[in-house]
């Protein structure tokens, strides 16, 4: 089914280790973004990829790093995980002569202890 | 700074009632206003879009208002099912099509 995938699904990390979340769109869309969910906080903007190629800090950038690596793929990088990182991570996805409604996949569930 | 505004309480009504939930917004102008609908352990999905210059929108049993006056959008579920039980929220987009979302009104339809 086309959509946003996100791998993994779940994941518990030690402080200090590093991990990668992967993001993977198949709806050829431009833009995708990563996003981080807290209980009372709403979503909140990490990185976006407004075109292949490009990158730009969100709101909350500090402790990440992403790749664009090709238009399918945009892949979020914890170098030093930190209790503070434990959310949920949401990945998205837009391309505008579509709608501007975005693509969400269904969330990596992060715990670093 | 920005700030969107969502009831945090849940709201909890009958079955074949409207549903109204409330987004404010401070310190934005945004293009665009966009809802969406989050069920647990699951993504957002986008439900409607409206632009800066229309006043409402429908589609089926929703409809979203938009007033940049009083800075606030009114999103009615007409009807209400047990199945439209769910978190719905607020999302304002900029020129550049970036997303600032509000916290989520948590509705619960009761049979």
């Amino acid at each position: 089914n086309a959509g946003v995938t996100q791998t993994p699904k779940f994941q518990v990390l030690k402080t200090g280790q590093s991990m990668t979340l992967q993001c993977a769109q198949d709806m050829n869309h431009n833009s995708m973004y990563w996003y981080r969910q807290d209980p009372g906080m709403g979503l909140r903007l990490i990185y976006y990829s407004a075109s292949e190629g490009t990158t730009d800090k969100g709101e909350v950038p500090n402790g990440y790093n992403v790749s664009r690596l090709n238009k399918r793929e945009f892949s979020l990088r914890l170098e030093s995980a930190a209790p503070s990182q434990t959310s949920v991570y949401f990945c998205a996805s837009i391309t505008l002569d579509r709608g501007l409604g975005y693509t969400f996949g269904s969330g990596t569930r992060l715990t670093v202890v | 700074s920005q700030k969107i505004e969502q009831n945090s309480e849940a709201l909890n009504i009958q079955e074949g009632k409207t549903a109204t939930l409330t987004c404010n917004y401070t310190n934005y102008s945004p293009a665009y206003l966009q809802w969406y609908r989050q069920d647990p352990g699951r993504g957002p999905v986008f439900l409607l879009l409206i632009r800066e210059n229309e006043k409402e929108k429908r589609k089926e049993r929703l409809k979203v208002t938009f007033d940049t006056t009083l800075k606030q959008s009114l999103f009615h579920i007409t009807a209400s099912q047990p199945a439209d039980s769910a978190t719905y929220l607020c999302a304002l987009m900029d020129s550049s099509y970036k997303l600032i979302f509000g916290s989520g009104t948590r509705l619960l339809v009761r049979p």
